[in-house]
C-alpha cells in the first residue's frame, strides 16, 4: 500500500514569493492533516480536514496561509506572500478517522526562505 | 490547551543497554497517547500507542506506561540496536472527537556501538 505522497519534497524561495505544497493521502482516509515541524521542535498542526471540510484551522496563519481540498482526497497549501520564519518543514498526515486514530506522516516538504 | 513536555533532548546509550524517555502533559482530558520515531529526512512513523485505560503496553523490545494520576507517560526501549537511532516524539490528544495531536519537543537518540 502507498504512503502519504508530498511534493516537492525540498523547495527553496525568496521571501514573499509565493509557494505550494501537495499531498495525496493514503487511498480510504478521509482526515488530512497538515502539520509545521521547526527545526528541533515536535510538529504542530496547522489545519485538519475531514473530507473536504476543514474541521481544524485555529492554528493557521490565516493572513497568508491558505489550503485546500476540493475532492475529498488530495490537498494543496500555499504561503502568499512567504517570510523567513516560515522555513520549516512541512507535513501531511492522514488516517482513517472512525476505523483508527494512527496518523500516517509523509515524507514532508522541507522549505527554505531566503 | 494541552502541553507537552519531553526529556531528556537528547539521549546516548551503549548498544544493548536500555533507553527511556519521559513526557509529562497538562490536560487531564487527554486519553491518547502515541509515540512516534522520525528518521533523518523522514517523516514521523508511529511505534507504539497507549489508551488512558492502560497503564502498560510492550511490543517486543518497546513498552510504554502510563501514569494518569500523575500525567506523565514513559517510552523504553531494551537491547537497544543501532538502527533504533533516531529523534523520538511523544504525543498527547485529547478525548476522542477531537484528533489534534500536541507533541513532544522530541528526544534524539544515538546509539553507540
Amino acid at each position: 500500500e502507498a504512503g502519504v505522497v508530498q511534493s516537492p519534497r525540498y523547495k527553496i524561495i525568496e521571501k514573499k514569493q509565493p509557494v505550494a505544497f501537495w499531498c495525496n493521502p493514503i487511498s480510504g482516509h478521509n482526515t488530512l492533516y497538515w502539520y509545521r515541524q521547526n527545526l528541533g521542535q515536535g510538529p504542530e498542526l496547522l489545519i485538519r480536514y475531514e473530507n473536504e471540510e476543514a474541521v481544524d484551522d485555529s492554528q493557521l496563519p490565516k493572513d497568508r496561509f491558505s489550503a485546500e481540498r476540493l475532492k475529498g482526497v488530495d490537498s494543496t497549501l500555499k504561503i502568499q506572500p512567504a517570510e523567513l520564519g516560515d522555513s520549516a518543514v512541512y507535513l501531511c498526515a492522514s488516517s482513517h478517522g472512525l476505523a483508527g486514530v494512527e496518523q500516517f506522516f509523509g515524507p514532508g516538504t522541507r522549505l527554505t526562505v531566503l | 490547551g494541552e502541553n507537552v513536555e519531553q526529556h531528556p533532548s537528547t539521549l546516548s546509550v551503549q548498544e544493548g543497554d536500555s533507553a527511556v524517555i519521559k513526557c509529562t502533559y497538562s490536560d487531564s482530558a487527554s486519553n491518547y497517547f502515541p509515540w512516534y520515531k522520525q528518521e533523518l529526512g523522514k517523516g514521523p512513523q508511529l511505534i507504539i500507542d497507549i489508551r488512558s485505560n492502560v497503564g502498560e503496553k510492550k511490543d517486543q523490545r518497546i513498552a510504554v506506561t502510563l501514569n494518569k494520576t500523575a500525567k506523565h507517560f514513559s517510552l523504553h526501549i531494551t537491547e537497544t540496536q543501532p538502527e533504533d537511532s533516531a529523534v523520538y516524539f511523544c504525543a498527547a490528544r485529547v478525548a476522542f472527537g477531537n484528533e489534534k495531536l500536541t507533541f513532544g519537543t522530541g528526544t534524539r537518540l544515538t546509539i553507540i556501538p
